[in-house]
């Protein structure tokens, strides 16, 4: 089992839409937690990090959950340069482990 | 630029040469990694540094693969007798030091092709 495990997609959706993605892990010690993009053929860049209150970020929120070990992404009234993979981290500052990434593709 | 920043962009070289690629931190983190990454797949950990010390290593870095990272500044991955299957995106990230959540801020990356 992979300690960050994300679901692939891609998921399409339309101009304006809301999409959620989900993320799990599989190390109960970890402690840092975040969300990166990367577009293609592109270093990942920081999205936001997740802390256990929840955080928002304009139309993003990014949520955390301990007790079942998943950490959340929403992004609201998507724009087509939202286009990109999405890749969850979680670990400590000696390493950080990324999941494998959702695609989301926003279409007109 | 202030940013991480990674030499050579590409690299292409025969299977069983020996090739090495440098990265220079943000210059107050002295927090270093190194990680792979191939198509469809998310960044892999391979190494990782605070200061000069090597303080966390992969499995995954086979006794062909060194990093180095002398002075606590910038650092220099080796990848020695390269195979086809070594073929991939090499990135490097920085962090500072601190409490609560340390982000890390990648470099450009460099991609070796093995033929």
């Amino acid at each position: 089992r992979k300690e960050v495990e994300q679901d692939p997609g891609p998921f399409n959706v339309p101009e304006g839409a809301t999409v959620a993605f989900n993320c799990t892990y599989s190390n109960s010690a970890s402690q840092s937690f975040f969300w990166y993009r990367q577009d293609c053929r592109k270093e990942p860049k920081l999205l936001m990090s997740v802390y256990s209150s929840g955080n928002e970020d304009g139309r993003f929120t990014a949520q955390l959950n301990r007790a079942s070990q998943y950490i959340s992404l929403l992004i609201r009234d998507s724009k087509l340069s939202d286009s990109a993979t999405y890749l969850c981290v979680g670990g400590g500052y000696n390493k950080l482990i990324f999941g494998a990434g959702t695609r989301l593709a926003v279409h007109p | 630029d202030t940013g991480v920043s990674q030499d050579p962009r590409h690299k292409i070289t025969k299977r069983g040469q020996n090739v090495t690629f440098r990265c220079d931190p943000i210059s107050e983190h002295n927090r270093l990694y190194w990680y792979r990454q191939t198509l469809g797949q998310g960044p892999e950990f391979l190494t990782y540094f605070q200061n000069e010390a090597q303080l966390e290593k992969s499995r995954l870095l086979s006794d062909r693969f060194s990093a180095e990272r002398p002075k606590g500044s910038f650092s220099t991955l080796e990848i020695q007798r390269t195979e086809q299957g070594d073929s991939a995106m090499y990135l490097c990230a920085s962090s500072a030091q601190g409490s609560g959540n340390t982000e890390a801020f990648f470099g450009q990356g460099t991609r070796l092709t093995v033929v």
